[in-house]
């Protein structure tokens, strides 16, 4: 079965960026979707098709998609993105897939 | 405004089935695919299946082939999840969400926590 491994967690003080990668075999060939996850939360969809942002998700989280590997990118970190996150990808041969989920702790 | 409502939060014995729904309001029901996620206490997110609710065509994750049933009911707006066999690794919070914006779950429900104790 098609896996998906993120890191366990990624640390980042205020300000700064955080990546948090997502890698699976020719990953670059599907397409990839972000959850953000905040404790006693259901996940909420922050990144779609690889890079576009959904009506209301603030400009600073983005994302890629190339080769074997995603990422999302928070610019400009900020206290209230502490939370778990989620690659999510799909086609056709492997249906839907999450990922390990990274925690991101703001120092 | 655009919801799914899940029922509440349900206990079984092992080897029982549980049946949890999801029903959708603020838009039209048959016109996004319903799929059904779990998480068990402090891990990551599980897919479980999917369901066109207009023609109630569904997929499987296969690790769950045989056991789960995904259903609607149109008239209601409904969509149903049931699982059986259920063991102690069951225990989870389950989750329905709609797909909508590039393949992605953009309308997620506020799950509903299934225990399985003896």
């Amino acid at each position: 079965s098609y896996e998906l491994t993120q890191p366990p967690s990624v640390s980042v003080y205020p300000g700064q960026t955080a990546s948090i990668t997502c890698s699976g075999d020719k990953l670059g060939n599907k397409y990839v979707c972000w959850y953000q996850q905040k404790p006693g939360q259901s996940p909420v969809l922050l990144i779609y098709e690889d890079k576009k942002r959904p009506s209301g998700i603030p400009a600073r989280f983005s994302g890629s998609n190339s080769g074997n590997a995603a990422t999302l990118t928070i610019s400009g970190t900020q206290i209230v993105d502490e939370a778990d996150y989620y690659c999510q990808a799909w086609d056709s041969s492997t249906d839907y897939v999450f990922g390990t989920g990274t925690k991101v702790t703001v120092l | 405004q655009v919801l799914l409502v899940q029922s509440g939060a349900e206990v079984r014995k092992p080897w029982a089935s549980v049946k949890v729904s999801c029903k959708a309001s603020g838009y039209t029901f048959t016109n996004y695919d319903i799929n059904w996620v779990r998480q068990a206490t402090g891990q990551g997110l599980e897919w479980m299946g999917w369901m066109n609710p207009s023609s109630g065509s569904t997929g499987y994750a296969q690790r769950f082939q045989g056991r789960v049933t995904i259903s609607r009911d149109t008239s209601i707006g409904t969509a149903y999840m049931e699982l059986r066999y259920l063991t102690s690794e069951d225990t989870a919070v389950y989750y329905c969400a709609t797909v909508g914006l590039g393949a992605g779950f953009d309308l997620w429900g506020q799950g509903t926590l299934v225990t399985v104790s003896s």
